[in-house]
């Protein structure tokens, strides 16, 4: 059982570069969410997503996009990378909110640094 | 709107003492549910209680309870018998269930240090 899965765990961008986060869960679960997370600070919501085809903007939306094609992938992309983004990115997913056991998933996390 | 407030960036405890660390909501939806999580200097996140906004008593999972107090806004976590193992940060999180759409938000964190 993967749980949500992350991919990569470490990357290096240049400025102005693009690049596109990958998370994956193999529960079912309807609710996806991606977060950032700054050194000794909390988490930040970038975007979730309450079932395929339809996300909404979280706190901090501003340079990224996403897409929910299928229940099981939630992508997050950076268009033009800047050094502001440096930071590590969680994906985490939760069952609706009929279906009990409420708590999210996380995956391993993303390091992304952005020179 | 939903906000979380944690104002313990820091806290220190004796190892075998309870500790509570505050959070404080505030949330425009009727219903909610309201979790912690802690995160080892390894980075992992790991579920350690919830509670939900409708819950007539409060969460308790082994060492770990919620002291939820709705009037107040407040969603305490408290570790009874700390261990060296506790040190970490703790995150409090809430969940709007009803006209936030299943947004879940965390505070800032409380960076727990147990002592020997």
């Amino acid at each position: 059982n993967a749980g949500v899965t992350q991919t990569p765990k470490f990357r290096i961008l240049k400025i102005g570069q693009s690049m596109t986060l990958q998370c994956a869960q193999d529960m079912n679960h309807n609710y996806m969410y991606w977060y950032r997370q700054d050194p000794g600070m909390g988490l930040k919501l970038i975007y979730y997503s309450v079932g395929a085809g339809i996300t909404d903007k979280g706190e901090v939306p501003n340079g990224y996009n996403v897409s929910r094609s299928t229940t099981e992938d939630f992508p997050l992309r950076l268009e033009l990378a800047a050094p502001s983004q440096t930071s590590v990115y969680f994906c985490a997913s939760s069952r609706g909110i009929r279906d009990g056991n409420l708590e999210a998933f996380f995956g391993q996390g993303t390091r992304l640094t952005v020179v | 709107a939903q906000k979380i407030t944690q104002t313990q960036p820091g806290m220190f405890v004796q190892e075998k003492e309870a500790v509570t660390l505050d959070c404080t909501y505030d949330t425009s939806d009727p219903s909610y549910g309201l979790f912690w999580y802690k995160q080892p200097s390894s980075g992992e996140m790991i579920f350690l209680i919830y509670q939900g906004s409708y819950d007539q008593q409060n969460a308790t999972e082994g060492r770990y309870s919620l002291n939820f107090q709705k009037a107040r806004k407040s969603a305490n976590l408290v570790i009874s018998a700390s261990q060296l193992g506790d040190s970490a940060m703790y995150f409090c999180a809430m969940r709007g269930l009803y006209n936030q759409g299943g947004k879940l938000i965390f505070g800032q964190g409380t960076e727990l240090s147990v002592k020997p």
